[in-house]
């Protein structure tokens, strides 16, 4: 399979702990993006690497989150001392984004790691 | 930042019938994607179309980039059709991250 992996899939923590979610995405792809999606919403952005670089993060993304993609390929996204409004769908995109042209292209989603915080 | 609606928010069909799905975005758009959301919950692409018009099957779409708006037809429905589609866009010069509207949910009936 050479789509968007996500995993966990579904996590279930209690108020205060530490979760931690990985997105691979497709390997040609050097644009990576994370989103957040609460029942009944559209999609709301959090942040997007270009190759290793975080270039930009939403106001969603408080103190307690925090991602990184170390090497330009698969990226993590870590929660702290998680809160019950946490409880969402985790969303990761990657795209092939021509940097000349500023394009970001074609967005292509994983399957979403559901996140339910007790 | 930007503005994205979508009409209606809601939408039941019974199988065979047709349906036109409307985005209005609130300025200018360097790109637009239509998704839809499977009940399990994935974003399947269903075009990257910032202009013009792209077929696929029953399914085309049209976006007017000038008017800001775009448009995503479905012809002869099916069950699997049921989900809800998202418009995104991408704003011109405001960072390179898309903007997902509302959603539409259709429920096409058998």
């Amino acid at each position: 399979d050479t789509g968007v992996s996500q995993d966990p899939r579904h996590k279930i923590t209690k108020r205060g702990q530490n979760v931690t979610f990985r997105c691979d995405p497709i390997s040609e792809h050097n644009r990576l993006y994370w989103y957040r999606q609460t029942l009944g919403q559209g999609p709301e952005f959090l942040t997007y690497f270009q190759n290793e670089a975080q270039l930009e993060k939403s106001r969603l993304l408080s103190d307690r989150f925090s991602a990184e993609r170390p090497k330009g390929s698969f990226s993590t996204l870590e929660i702290q001392r998680t809160e019950q409004g946490d409880s969402a769908m985790y969303l990761c995109a990657s795209s092939l984004a021509t940097v000349i042209l500023h394009q970001p292209g074609e967005l292509f989603f994983g399957e979403g790691s559901r996140l339910t915080v007790l | 930042g930007i503005q994205v609606e979508q009409s209606p928010p809601d939408l039941i069909l019974q199988e065979g019938a047709n349906s036109t799905l409307r985005c209005n975005f609130s300025d200018s758009v360097n790109n637009l994607q239509w998704f839809h959301q499977n009940p399990w919950g994935q974003l399947i692409n269903l075009f990257y179309i910032p202009s013009g018009t792209k077929q696929n099957g029953r399914l085309s779409a049209t976006t007017v980039a000038t008017e800001r708006y775009s448009l995503l037809y479905i012809s002869s429905s099916q069950t699997t059709d049921s989900g809800v589609y998202f418009c995104a866009v991408e704003q011109f010069g405001y960072g390179q991250n898309f903007v997902f509207g509302p959603g539409t949910r259709l429920s096409v009936l058998p």
